[in-house]
């Protein structure tokens, strides 16, 4: 079966402008979770989509937000980009809970110059 | 709030040598608490998780993982490392089995052959 896949792999961007990440689950996952990892500090937790709604979210600013669409297929907007949004961006997906085993896609690379 | 402390950057161990790597959490109630391993090049993997029950989880690739309430600990530990071992490990939290997951900053584990 096959994985969680995420798109583009790597992206650059200058500050100010926006960005959307994609994110397919595996086949059957309902849930998904979006992460930023830092080397500094390590993963932390965007937010979760089940059935195309926020379920939970972290504390991150507005100027991040998501949306899953019925297929579960899910997607992330960063707008008005800053120096510090470069990062790995991970998508998970698990049956729901979240509690359950969450399978992790490759991420994309985020780089913003 | 929910919390996770992983309070070494990097661990070194000899191959063939017990390892140990260690959590705390802080949560109120009982907690749902995860492993996850980051090889080099791959993306992040399950290795175990404690909702309830024997205070012993078992995992993948050999690893366990012992909970101790009073010590809100949740080490992960594995009997003989092996170099293929060497790799980021994440501790991670929930409150519950819908809330969203919690991820510490990680441990970069050295096997020293």
């Amino acid at each position: 079966k096959a994985g969680v896949t995420q798109t583009p792999r790597y992206l650059i961007k200058t500050r100010g402008q926006q960005v959307t990440l994609s994110c397919s689950p595996i086949s059957g996952h309902r849930s998904v979770s979006w992460y930023q990892q830092t080397p500094g500090q390590g993963l932390q937790f965007l937010f979760e989509y089940f059935s195309e709604t926020q379920r939970n979210k972290g504390n991150f600013p507005g100027r991040f937000s998501g949306r899953q669409f019925s297929n579960s297929r899910s997607e992330m907007n960063v707008s008005t980009l800053e120096l510090g949004d470069s990062a790995l961006y991970l998508c998970a997906s698990s049956l729901s809970p979240p509690s359950n085993e969450q399978f992790f896609g490759p991420g994309t690379r985020l780089t913003v110059l | 709030a929910q919390s996770v402390a992983q309070p070494e950057d990097q661990v070194n161990v000899a191959e063939g040598n017990p390892l140990t790597v260690k959590c705390t959490y802080s949560v109120s109630g009982n907690p749902y608490l995860f492993w996850y391993v980051q090889y080099p090049n791959r993306g992040l993997q399950f290795l175990l998780k404690y909702i309830t029950g024997d205070n012993l989880v078992k995992g993948s690739y050999g690893f366990e993982a012992e909970f101790n309430k009073s010590q809100t600990s949740f080490h992960l530990k594995k009997p003989s490392a092996l170099v293929s071992d060497s790799a980021l490990y994440f501790c991670a939290v929930s409150l519950n089995r819908d809330d969203k997951i919690i991820f510490g900053k990680g441990t970069r584990l050295h096997i020293l052959p």
